[in-house]
């Protein structure tokens, strides 16, 4: 069964704390990507990576970081200097070709107080 | 800097009506366009990717038309359902991008649909 898998769904956080959100894929795509969405808000892209071993940075990748070790994974580590970070996180990925259509994972809603 | 905005930000219809969705964006120049549903807290779903060679693309009850030129797109849902009743985002795919850096979506604000039974 092929997909997106985020990991978790809820994630809290004290401030301060640095926090890493799981990205997973198994449809064989090349690029990946981390979005951000705000209450009423559209997506703002932070970071995407079309190969394993590079990524660069979006419109807002100010206070996170990201990895791209293999192919199927795109860990996202929320840092402390992140101002505002509670948000609701989306992971996507595409194959490059005609389309470059993106699929989605299910999101991970992280608070932090 | 493409602009993507999505008008109204709410709509309620009664079940049965048909669904016009609009998104407009200032930058011509794009490779395609993507429709989505969200639920809320959910992800994205894809319903609909239009190419900028295509003036419309169709799916079961839901057809999307693009006009390059007025920057404009618009998703009709025929007979809504209470089922139809979510978010819909639509965001546009730069054609510079995807040769300089690969594929990016800008995204508008959605609208937010509510079909009453």
């Amino acid at each position: 069964d092929g997909g997106i898998t985020q990991s978790p769904k809820y994630l809290f956080r004290k401030e301060g704390q640095n926090v890493t959100l799981s990205c997973e894929q198994n449809l064989n795509h090349d690029a990946m990507y981390w979005y951000r969405q705000d209450p009423g808000q559209g997506l703002r892209l932070i970071y995407y990576s079309q190969i394993v071993n590079d990524f660069q940075k979006g419109d807002i990748a100010e206070g996170y970081s990201v990895s791209r070790e293999k192919k199927e994974s795109f860990p996202l580590t929320v840092t402390s200097a992140q101002k505002n970070p509670t948000a609701f996180y989306l992971c996507a990925s595409s194959a490059q070709g005609t389309s470059y259509e993106q699929y989605f994972g299910p999101g991970t809603r992280l608070t932090v107080t | 800097k493409q602009e993507v905005t999505q008008i109204p930000a709410a709509l309620s219809v009664p079940e049965g009506e048909n669904l016009v969705l609009n998104c407009s964006f200032t930058d011509s120049a794009i490779y395609n366009l993507q429709w989505f549903r969200q639920d809320p807290g959910k992800g994205l779903t894809s319903l609909l990717l239009i190419q900028s060679s295509q003036r419309e693309q169709t799916s079961g009850r839901l057809n999307a038309s693009l006009d390059k030129s007025s920057g404009r797109s618009t998703l009709y849902i025929a007979a809504s359902q209470p089922g139809d009743s979510a978010t819909y985002l639509c965001a546009v795919r730069s054609a510079i991008m995807i040769k300089a850096a690969g594929n990016k979506l800008t995204f508008g604000g959605g609208t937010r649909v509510l079909v009453k039974p």
